[in-house]
């Protein structure tokens, strides 16, 4: 099986931050990876697909790169309405996420 | 409107057994793989299966294999996971999923537990 690494698992951030969030695959996956948002209480929605491609409706502060083992996911500047949990997803082979990012405020 | 709408979650004891299932509409649901996802209680999202647009081929994560299977009918536009031998460690809320449209039903919970 596939496993995701994902780091950091939570980080402190205010608004106007550039934030960063990795992805690392345990094999070679191409660009078979999505950028999921989840808040408290809701199913999760995603923001880029195809590794870098954005979701249409998504805010182009969210942008997605990477292709193989590593994957990244920045937001520009952090609104208010992007505290939230962020996972990675797989599909190359089944499916796997990855443990999640919390980000919270500073 | 696209609607996935997921039901058949409860409470069940260890060692029994449930079905779930999910009604889609608003989209050609024999076009599309489909896939169960779970979340435990305060924790993250696990990908549980998948299932080709025929039902041909399936894939399960490992800790169901053998106790979980994904099905479908077509022509009811309807998913399904038969679910035995529950354990605790399956307590979760159990979404619907049709990933490439990035679809989610609302989820159904299921809690084992004597």
């Amino acid at each position: 099986d596939i496993q995701m690494t994902q780091s950091p698992s939570s980080l402190s951030a205010s608004v106007g931050d550039r934030v960063t969030i990795t992805c690392r695959a345990s094999q070679g996956i191409r660009n078979d990876l999505g950028w999921y948002q989840q808040k408290p209480g809701k199913a999760p929605k995603r923001l880029i697909y195809a590794a870098s491609s954005l979701q249409s409706g998504v805010p182009s502060r969210f942008s997605g790169s990477g292709s193989g083992t590593e994957f990244t996911l920045t937001i520009s500047s952090l609104q208010p309405e992007d505290f939230a949990t962020y996972y990675c997803l797989q599909h190359n082979s089944r499916g796997t996420f990855g443990q999640g990012t919390k980000v919270e405020v500073k | 409107e696209v609607q996935l709408v997921e039901s058949g979650g409860g409470l069940v004891q260890p060692g029994g057994s449930l079905r779930l299932s999910c009604a889609a509409s608003g989209f050609t649901f024999s076009s599309y793989w489909m896939h169960w996802v779970r979340q435990a209680p305060g924790k993250g999202l696990e990908w549980v299966a998948n299932i080709k647009q025929d039902g041909t081929a399936k894939y399960h994560v490992d800790s169901v294999k053998g106790r979980f299977t994904i099905s479908r009918d077509n022509a009811k536009n309807s998913l399904y996971l038969q679910m035995n031998n529950l354990r605790a460690e399956d307590t979760a809320v159990y979404y619907c999923v049709n990933r490439d449209l990035d679809y989610w039903g609302q989820g159904t919970l299921v809690t084992v537990s004597s």
